[in-house]
Order: structure tokens, then C-alpha cells, then sequence
């Protein structure tokens, strides 16, 4: 099993609707958790981070976190074409100093 | 705004060359990270460092070496670049990894030929 495992999509969504991505991780003791938004050819880019069970909204952006049963998911309200990139989770490693990240979901927003 | 560059964002070498990355950040953070990405594989981890003269394997530590004789510069070598070290190397810093994340750098796309 991977420590943090995403759907690699491509994942489809028309412009103004609600774009769902899904993170699950297997440390229970994990206790901060990230997403990274990365355009094609370019480097991640920290848009969200979350480290208490529930939601938690910054703009369009809303992360939720459910530690019992280790999964993340980010929610963009009213995609727009430029969310169109891939979208990383990250997690930390409790045993050391360092994050994990899955593989990414590919979202692409369709006009 | 945190900065973390990286010296080059091209770079074409030849097979057997000892090739350096360079990268910087201005924040005085203390955890310096360097990472390759390939598509379908995703981020992996090489090297990372949390103090000066400091430095740990990450995940895939062969053919690479690192050096951080200062706080803000943690340097990636390939000993003797190969064809399948052809990929995105990515550095990233953070002031404590695992509650404020990393910053990457622009990356530097490296061709072995």
C-alpha cells in the first residue's frame, strides 16, 4: 500500500461546477496535511494545508480532513480553466521530519 | 515571500560528466530537500539536509551526492551523469517540514545525452 495514494484521473469538470479531489494515507499518526497545486512544466505550489479533523475554506478552496478514516479531499468551487493542473497531497511522515506526496490528480476544467 | 532558486532552469550535459545543481533559499530555513520528477512516477526524494553538514538519504540516493557547507545552499552532484538521470530536479526548503510545507524552487530540467 502506498503512504499516500490519489487517483491519477485525468478528472473532467465544466467550468463553474465543484471539482472533488481525493487523498487517502495510511500513517495514523500523520498530523499535518497539504495540498500543491503544480501547472505542467512548472514546480508545486502550496495552495492549502489543513491539521484539524473538519473543513476548512480559503477562497474557492475548501480542504477536508477525516483522520479517522485517513483520507483528505479538496474541494474547488466554481472551477475556472486556469485550475486546470495537477493537483499533489501531502502528507507527514510522523517517524521523521519529512512530507509524502502521492502521485497527483490531473484535473482539467472543460469551458 | 519565501525564495528558493535554483541556478539553472535548462540544462543539457553529456554521459559521464560530474554535473552540479545549485540552489539557494533567503528564508534561513533549516531543512533543505532535493527531489526528481518523472511523470508517473511522481516526487522522489534523493537527498535532504536539515542542518549545515548535514545531510540524509531520502529515497533514491544512488548516483547522486549532496553539500550544504552554508544554511542557504544545499547543492545536488551527479557524480557521473547517466542517460536515466534525464529528468525535473526540484529543491525545496521549509522552516519545519511537517506543519508549515515546502517551498520548491522553479526546477531545473536536466538532458543527459
Amino acid at each position: 500500500q502506498k503512504e499516500v495514494e490519489q487517483n491519477s484521473g485525468p478528472l473532467s469538470v465544466p467550468e463553474g461546477a465543484i471539482a472533488s479531489l481525493n487523498c487517502t494515507y495510511s500513517d495514523r499518526g500523520s498530523q499535518s496535511f497539504f495540498w500543491y497545486r503544480q501547472y505542467s512544466g512548472k514546480s508545486p505550489e502550496l495552495i492549502m494545508f489543513i491539521y484539524s479533523n473538519g473543513d476548512k475554506e480559503d477562497g474557492r478552496f475548501t480542504a477536508q480532513l477525516n483522520k479517522a478514516s485517513q483520507y483528505v479531499s479538496l474541494l474547488i468551487r466554481d472551477s475556472q480553466p486556469s485550475d486546470s493542473a495537477t493537483y499533489l497531497c501531502a502528507v507527514n511522515n510522523s517517524s521523521a521530519s519529512k512530507i509524502i506526496f502521492g502521485s497527483g490528480t490531473r484535473l482539467s476544467i472543460r469551458p | 515571500d519565501v525564495k528558493v532558486t535554483q541556478s539553472s532552469r535548462y540544462l543539457v550535459k553529456r554521459t559521464g560528466e560530474k554535473v552540479f545543481l545549485e540552489c539557494v533559499q533567503d528564508m534561513d530555513h533549516e531543512n533543505m530537500f532535493w527531489y526528481r520528477q518523472d511523470p508517473g512516477l511522481g516526487l522522489r526524494l534523493i537527498y535532504f539536509s536539515y542542518d549545515v553538514k548535514m545531510k540524509e538519504k531520502g529515497d533514491i540516493p544512488e548516483g547522486y551526492s549532496v553539500s550544504r557547507e552554508k544554511k542557504e545552499r544545499f547543492s545536488l552532484i551527479l557524480e557521473s551523469a547517466s542517460t536515466n538521470q534525464t529528468s525535473m530536479y526540484l529543491c525545496a526548503s521549509s522552516l519545519a517540514a511537517t506543519e508549515y510545507g515546502y517551498t520548491f524552487g522553479s526546477g531545473t530540467r536536466l538532458t543527459v545525452v
